[in-house]
């Protein structure tokens, strides 16, 4: 498995802001993932954070929205910009450790309120 | 496409009752297929997997067994615990993963 810390674990924003989370892992992984969680939903994935390159984001998010970094093999950050209600969710990051493994370890989530 | 259907929750039981949470999938290929667990305020955990037919996967009493034929991969555990409940989610893994709506558990002591 990996250990997964995500920053902050909480936050309540004002809408119109932004508000970057972190993630950290303990050790290199190939592949990093953000997923958002809304109340009482399960998760759909964001985008695949590529190191060295932009991120692959699904149908439904955009850059813009939602603008990624991953600097390194243990290091990732999403932003969520010009938040609204609507943004208020959980979001988690995960990792592969290997390429092509399947297995997806995750951090404990970031809850994110917006009013 | 791909996806997962699992069972309506809640599911509520008594304290070492027989747990079996229903899940089945839609997919291309041979999918990974993988149980978590997120406990009240916390991320996912996982739970347990099984990447080929007829493997069994398990771990902390609960077991899953991937039926190709009736394309499923139900959870049971045979005496469960108030510590169990917690939602969990099936998932599948087709190059990336495909989740679930997630079953709630919750254990009366």
């Amino acid at each position: 498995s990996a250990v997964i810390s995500q920053k902050p674990s909480r936050d309540i924003c004002q809408r119109g802001t932004s508000l970057t989370i972190q993630c950290q892992v303990d050790s290199q992984v190939t592949m990093m993932f953000w997923y958002r969680q809304q109340p009482g939903q399960s998760l759909t994935l964001i985008a695949t954070a590529n190191q060295g390159s932009e991120a692959t984001y699904e149908s439904g998010f955009v850059i813009d929205k939602f603008p990624i970094s991953r600097p390194n093999l243990t290091f990732s950050t999403l932003t969520v910009s010009n938040m609204s209600p609507e943004d208020s969710s959980i979001y988690l990051c995960s990792v592969e450790r290997l390429a092509g493994q399947e297995t997806q370890y995750f951090g404990p989530g970031t809850r994110l309120l917006v009013l | 496409g791909n996806s997962v259907t699992q069972m309506e929750g809640p599911v509520t039981l008594s304290e070492e009752a027989f747990l079996t949470i229903n899940c089945t999938y839609t997919a291309t290929g041979y999918p990974s297929l993988f149980w978590y667990v997120q406990y009240p305020g916390e991320g996912l955990q996982l739970l347990l997997k099984a990447t080929k037919a007829d493997d069994k996967g398990s771990n902390k009493g609960f077991e899953a067994t991937y039926r190709k034929e009736t394309t499923s991969f139900h959870l049971e555990k045979g005496s469960v615990q108030v510590s169990d409940s917690a939602v969990y989610f099936c998932a599948l893994a087709t190059g990336k993963l495909i989740f679930g709506q997630g079953t709630t558990l919750q254990v009366k002591p």
